[in-house]
């Protein structure tokens, strides 16, 4: 299974600032993926980052408050811009793995409060 | 719409009261049933994928089960460290991203001593 990594685990935010984290894998990697965990919310995907082009964004999440970077095959970064309370949440970098894709794993989470 | 439903959203079992989660799914084209295990502040920990009717996966004291309209995910014998949030998830057809998982909101799982 792959191994995920988080910078930072968490951090509490004023409005109207971003904040940038950074996903690490183990492993080389065509796809990544971004996740956001709402509070009692269920786990909704953000946008698939591939390397060497733009990411593609879920309906309800645009570039401009979600901007990613994909500079390699291990790492990519998502930012959340011009933060808010409702930007309060835990966001999720996942990969695939297994034989044929069929399993996904994710990396610990980064906690975002934004005061 | 795809949809995906789990029940009940909070269990407390005694330690060694056996019982099943369920998760009950409205998709159109189902490419894949996956189950997690979330511990507080960690991410969630794959468990097992289903993909057919019928098809049954173990792990330890888990055991998933799958039908066209469901999943259940059942929990023999279980100890104070099964204690977790199961999360249900699926993929389908829908679109061509494979990474693409629609969630359910958990099943929060308690088992006291």
């Amino acid at each position: 299974s792959a191994v995920i990594s988080q910078k930072p685990s968490r951090d509490i935010c004023q409005r109207g600032t971003s904040l940038t984290i950074q996903c690490q894998v183990d492993s080389q990697v065509t796809m990544m993926f971004w996740y956001r965990q709402q509070p009692g919310q269920s786990l909704t995907l953000i946008a698939t980052a591939n390397q060497g082009s733009e990411a593609t964004y879920e309906s309800g999440f645009v570039i401009d408050k979600f901007p990613i970077s994909r500079p390699n095959l291990t790492f990519s970064t998502l930012t959340v811009s011009n933060m808010s309370p409702e930007d309060s949440s835990i966001y999720l970098c996942s990969v695939l793995g297994g034989t044929h894709y069929n399993e996904q794993f994710f990396g610990p989470g980064t906690r975002l409060t934004v005061l | 719409e795809d949809q995906v439903t789990q029940s009940p959203e909070a269990l407390r079992l005694q330690e060694g009261e056996s019982s099943s989660l369920n998760c009950s799914y409205t998709v159109s084209g189902l490419r894949g049933l996956f189950w997690y295990r979330q511990d507080p502040g960690k991410g969630p920990e794959f468990l097992f994928t289903l993909y057919s009717a019928g098809e049954e996966k173990e792990k330890e004291r888990l055991k998933a089960t799958l039908t066209k309209k469901e999943s259940f995910l059942h929990i023999t014998a279980p100890k104070p460290e099964d204690s977790a949030t199961y999360l249900c998830a699926v993929r389908t057809d829908r679109g061509s991203t494979l990474g693409r998982l629609y969630f359910g909101r958990g099943t929060q799982l308690t088992v006291w001593p």
